[in-house]
């Protein structure tokens, strides 16, 4: 079946630090891939999405791109804030339209 | 205006309770979704509806009834709570037969059981 597989945490790193969360997936065909964010005590927002390979979704600083040859879609941020500091779901979607999510990655950004 | 809400935001209960969640959504998406959100923060997919119709259910135990009297609407019903129910109950609603694939989620509801 399909699955993600997320970098594990924690990440801890300093203001303006360049991030990278590395993510992978398993799936037949072409998925959507998506970016969710969860900060503290709330619910998950969608941060960015890539529909088809090449494609690169990007928002708030943050970018991914679908890279269908490696089947991965790793989320970068150029210079990170404490107001980062959420857990990140990497997640595709395909067929039955149910979101498969990763295991989650703990960002800590340090002032 | 809340895209996604759900009712309550925590709910602490006793084993062998019976307990309802409610969710509901003004985004006009005819597809709704419930999300199961452990201790270690892993998400999966209980159920989903589309128009008031059952179309994912995803091996979860028959303890668990979703009821969906509108499009609108989803509730989760959960009898004879154990304490492995205890996580974070998230709502979603999509449009996926728009081809937006995106997902919007609640707030969560995040249940207790002792």
């Amino acid at each position: 079946g399909n699955s993600v597989t997320q970098m594990e945490g924690p990440v801890t790193l300093s203001e303006e630090a360049f991030l990278t969360i590395n993510c992978t997936y398993t799936a037949t065909g072409y998925p959507s891939l998506f970016w969710y964010v969860q900060y503290p005590g709330e619910g998950l927002q969608l941060l960015l999405k890539a529909t088809k390979a090449d494609d690169k979704g990007s928002n708030k600083g943050f970018e991914a791109t679908y890279r269908k040859e490696t089947t991965s879609f790793h989320l970068e941020k150029g210079s990170v804030q404490v107001s980062d500091s959420a857990v990140y779901f990497c997640a595709l979607i395909q067929g039955a339209q149910k979101l498969v999510f990763g295991q989650g990655t703990r960002l800590t950004i340090n002032p | 205006d809340t895209a996604v809400s759900q009712t309550p935001k925590y709910l602490v209960t006793q084993m062998g309770n019976d307990k309802s969640i409610k969710c509901e959504q003004n985004l006009g998406h005819d597809t709704m979704y419930w999300y199961k959100q452990d201790s270690k923060k892993f998400l999966k997919i209980m159920f989903s509806y589309n128009n008031k119709e059952l179309i994912i259910n995803e091996t979860v135990p028959n303890r668990f009834s979703p009821k969906s009297p509108d499009k609108a609407h989803l509730n989760l019903h959960i009898n004879s709570l154990e304490l492995g129910d205890s996580a974070v109950y998230f709502c979603a609603s999509g449009n996926p037969q728009g081809r937006s694939y995106e997902q919007y989620f609640g707030p969560g509801t995040r249940l207790t059981v002792t």
